[in-house]
């Protein structure tokens, strides 16, 4: 069974864009939480998926949005970059969401 | 919301000793209890996970310990080896919110 696949794996771009990240979950999760990873503040929550339904959401600007489509694929945006969003940004599958979660390799991205 | 604190945040430890790492969580709501271990460069994986359901979980040379009362949940890892060197995090949910993490334990295992 293919894991959690997760592009681009790496992005570079300058303040005040926008940019989109896609999670591909394992097949038959229904269930996709997004985190930031950073030196100093370790993983942070950004939001669960289910069923196409936003389900629990961090403590994030409305900059950082998300959704989920039909076949459990989700994608994250973010909207006027800053440079503190530079980071690491995993995505994470389970079958329900209660339940153990996989991640994917994560995007880095990166804002000049 | 769920707060979890994890200690310490650095541990060095000898090959063959033991290693423990301790957290923390604030909602007696919690009822899950993973472990993540990332290495350098890579994805963080499930190493063992524990209920609230259950006292205590072993997988070889790992077990989980969880007490209620207290609200805490520690790791432990025996006879560690330089392999284990990664850094850990602990994190716990209650039914139906989010998965809140720990600070994480950067362990080195010196050979």
């Amino acid at each position: 069974k293919a894991g959690v696949t997760q592009t681009p794996r790496y992005l570079i771009k300058t303040r005040g864009q926008q940019v989109t990240l896609s999670c591909s979950p394992i097949s038959g999760h229904r269930s996709v939480s997004w985190y930031q990873q950073t030196p100093g503040q370790g993983l942070q929550f950004l939001f669960e998926y289910f069923s196409e339904t936003q389900r629990n959401k961090g403590n994030f600007p409305g900059r950082f949005s998300g959704r989920q489509f039909s076949n459990s694929r989700s994608e994250m945006n973010v909207s006027t970059l800053e440079l503190g969003d530079s980071a690491l940004y995993l995505c994470a599958s389970s079958l329900r969401g209660g339940d153990e979660q996989f991640f994917g390799p994560g995007t880095r991205l990166t804002v000049l | 919301g769920e707060n979890v604190e994890q200690h310490p945040s650095t541990l060095s430890v000898q090959e063959g000793d033991s290693a423990v790492i301790k957290c923390t969580y604030s909602d007696s709501a919690s009822n899950y209890f993973p472990w993540y271990k990332q290495e350098l460069g890579k994805r963080p994986q499930l190493i063992i996970d524990i209920r609230s359901n259950v006292g205590e979980k072993k997988d070889q040379r790992i077990a989980v310990t969880l007490n209620k009362t207290a609200k805490h949940f520690s790791l432990h890892i025996t006879e560690t080896q330089p392999e284990d060197s990664a850094v850990y995090f602990c994190a716990a949910r209650a039914a139906g919110n989010k998965l809140t993490f720990g600070g994480g334990t950067r362990v080195l295992v010196k050979p």
